[in-house]
């Protein structure tokens, strides 16, 4: 299972645009990227999954360049409600029925007025 | 949508009590579903993979009988933490799979906050 890096933690302003990267290097051809959301005492809340290039939905982008070693979460505008860990994770496999998901350390992201 | 609950949300318990924590998928069926184990200030811990209909996988380290793991239904999945003690204190949380035309996505459970007394 392809192993994650990310920045332990990051600061940030009300108002901002956050992009948090993650590095990759060993993921599997059949691997995707998936980022989660987690609030202290809750359980990971889904924010975007991606296989390449660019993905956006309501929420947040997910930026996957061509060699997929890397990937960035981007949350445009963020507000003190964003003040959370995030997690990338690899390893769900494309259109398969294997693999589970092995999470790292996250990055822990802190919004300021 | 893909919602999953567990409850309880939060138990205490007396040293050497058992205590089951239910994981469902609410809209959705899951034929594959997941526990985690997460202490104050770290990551989740993946302890074990459960199955619907069959054996759950347990990782390196998870004690199975200890952690016992039932996968009866397609929308339900039940960890017993058998004969607790202090240190067994910890969020589980569980995650279901959520299959599509290409791809899959685990959604994760509430949490559920157990201590041990």
């Amino acid at each position: 299972l392809a192993k994650t890096t990310q920045p332990i933690s990051m600061d940030s302003y009300e108002g901002q645009e956050v992009n948090i990267t993650c590095s990759h290097n060993n993921i599997a051809t059949n691997d995707y990227i998936t980022w989660y959301q987690q609030f202290p005492s809750q359980g990971p809340r889904f924010i975007i999954q991606g296989y390449k290039t660019k993905v956006t939905n309501e929420v947040a982008s997910l930026f996957i360049p061509a060699d997929r070693k890397s990937s960035t979460l981007s949350l445009p505008r963020v507000s003190l409600s964003d003040t959370a860990v995030y997690y990338c994770l690899v390893g769900l496999i494309y259109g398969g029925s294997q693999g589970n998901l092995i999470f790292g350390k996250g990055t822990k992201l802190s919004v300021k007025p | 949508g893909a919602v999953v609950s567990q409850h309880p949300s939060w138990v205490i318990c007396k040293s050497g009590t058992s205590v089951k924590i239910e994981c469902r998928s609410l809209d959705f069926q899951a034929t594959t579903m997941f526990w985690y184990r997460q202490f104050p200030k770290q990551s989740l811990m993946l302890m074990a993979t459960s199955n619907e209909g069959s054996k759950a996988t347990y990782e390196q380290g998870v004690e199975k009988d200890k952690f016992l793991i039932n996968h009866a239904s397609l929308t339900l999945s039940t960890l017993t933490v058998t004969s607790a003690h202090p240190e067994d204190s910890s969020f589980y949380i569980c995650s279901a799979r959520k299959t599509g035309a290409k791809q899959e996505t685990q959604y994760f459970g509430p949490g559920t906050r157990l201590l041990v007394l």
